[in-house]
């Protein structure tokens, strides 16, 4: 197993754009998150996973923001319309039930021009 | 509304010397708590945790104590070596029953450098 990957690395978007982003987490894990950091901040719970089934979700996901997981494997995570504040590095992590912390994937930064 | 605390943006010690990183909470539900490490380009990787129902935890370099009554934990790191040069960040949680956390609350982080 790699660990948990992210794809693409890196975006850069002209505002109005949408963009998606990938999450594979660790096979046998059944918890998602996605988390997002910006400069000089820790990473900021955005969503969360439990299999297919989106338990909870912050209100920084504006309407703009949606997340899925289909078949409890892979998760997306798009922002519609995107704004210069959207301009983040943006953290999956997965965990499996019962076991304390994450193991986070390397981000996607995403620069919105 | 910064839950998780972590004052100090940076800090410097020489190799070998200890390295001691502070956070504060102010939410009393949290029950769980984690240290993780974070190196450019890379994802936080986990490195130690505590449960409330301890005041300390020790993994090899690497001890977490917890003060409850203060709000207050803290990361020692003996001896310091180059390669623990990273941001350390503090988080914590709020367990749910069957004792699996979920959403964790960071601090902002703590650049440390160990200088050889």
């Amino acid at each position: 197993d790699t660990g948990v990957s992210q794809d693409p690395r890196h975006k850069i978007t002209k505002r109005g754009q949408n963009v998606t982003f990938r999450c594979d987490p660790i096979s046998e894990h059944n918890r998602l998150y996605w988390y997002r950091q910006t400069l000089g901040q820790g990473p900021e719970f955005l969503t969360y996973f439990q299999n297919e089934a989106q338990l909870e979700k912050s209100r920084l996901l504006s309407d703009r923001f949606s997340a899925e997981r289909p078949k409890g494997s892979f998760s997306t995570l798009e922002i519609q319309r995107t704004e210069q504040g959207d301009s983040a590095m943006y953290l999956c992590a997965s965990s499996g039930s019962g076991s304390y912390g994450y193991t986070f994937g390397s981000g996607t930064r995403l620069t919105v021009v | 509304d910064q839950q998780v605390k972590q004052n100090s943006p940076s800090l410097s010690v020489q190799e070998g010397r200890i390295s001691i990183l502070n956070c504060d909470y102010t939410n009393s539900m949290f029950d769980y708590f984690l240290w993780y490490k974070k190196y450019p380009a890379e994802g936080p990787t986990f490195l130690i945790s505590i449960s409330s129902i301890k005041d300390k935890n020790e993994d090899g370099r690497f001890t977490v104590f917890l003060n409850k009554s203060a709000k207050h934990l803290s990361l020692h790191i003996v001896p310091s070596q180059p390669g623990d040069s990273a941001v350390y960040f503090c988080a914590a949680s709020v367990s749910h029953s069957g004792g699996s956390n979920y959403k964790l609350t960071f601090g902002k982080g703590t650049l440390l450098t160990v200088n050889p």
